[in-house]
């Protein structure tokens, strides 16, 4: 299994200014990925976290908007950029690992709850 | 990755068994199928995975159909704290990358 940490747990943020979160895993894993959940909906996924190479987008989402760093095997950064009001959601790290009966599966981190005023 | 479908919502009594059904009529031959529940606030976490035979662990049974078109997620005796929304996922090539549908929200009634 794998053991994640985020930072912040959560926070309160201006409109314009951005916030980035941390993503620490007690293992080193070769997939990070992250992830959105807006109010009242289901989890999305932002983009793959690729460790030594530029991040992997999913459709809708941009680096620009989203840059993510992957400095390591164990940690990663999202950043969310010139926030807005939309932009307040739940954000998750995501790892895959070793899991039982031979078949990796996914770990999540508690989130960060953020907010834009 | 295949799509599923699930009940929007159930109850259970608690210490009763909680059947949650789903359906992933598209499903392809190597195509696993997984359990992840998310409690209020919390991260996702892994319940349970299975391709074509049942599977138990110290969490819940996962019964697939013979033809692999549908599959039932197994409390076996609920308890108010196993509420929360349960996700089915089918996920192909990579079993790390995950498309959440909607869920169903689990309520378990004392």
């Amino acid at each position: 299994s794998a053991v994640i940490s985020q930072k912040p747990s959560r926070d309160i943020c201006q409109r314009g200014t951005s916030l980035t979160i941390q993503c620490q895993v007690d293992s080193q894993v070769t997939m990070m990925f992250w992830y959105r959940q807006q109010p009242g909906q289901s989890l999305t996924l932002i983009a793959t976290a690729n460790q030594g190479s530029e991040a992997t987008y999913e459709s809708g989402f941009v680096i620009d908007k989203f840059p993510i760093s992957r400095p390591n095997l164990t940690f990663s950064t999202l950043t969310v950029s010139n926030m807005s009001p939309e932009d307040s959601s739940i954000y998750l790290c995501s790892v895959g690992a070793g899991g039982t009966s031979g078949r990796a599966q996914g770990f999540f981190g508690p989130g960060t709850r953020l907010t834009v005023l | 990755d295949a799509k599923t479908t699930q009940p929007p919502s159930m109850d259970c009594a608690e210490g009763r068994a909680a059947n949650l059904p789903c359906n992933h009529s598209t499903i392809s031959g190597n195509e696993y199928v997984y359990w992840y529940r998310q409690i209020h606030s919390q991260g996702p976490q892994y319940i349970i995975h299975g391709l074509k035979n049942n599977e138990t662990n110290e969490m819940a049974s996962l019964i697939i159909t013979e033809d692999r078109k549908s599959s039932t997620l197994i409390l076996p005796h609920a308890t108010l704290r196993d509420t929360a929304v349960y996700y089915c996922i089918c996920p192909g090539g990579s079993n790390y990358k995950l498309t959440f549908g909607k869920g169903t929200l689990l309520t378990v009634n004392p």
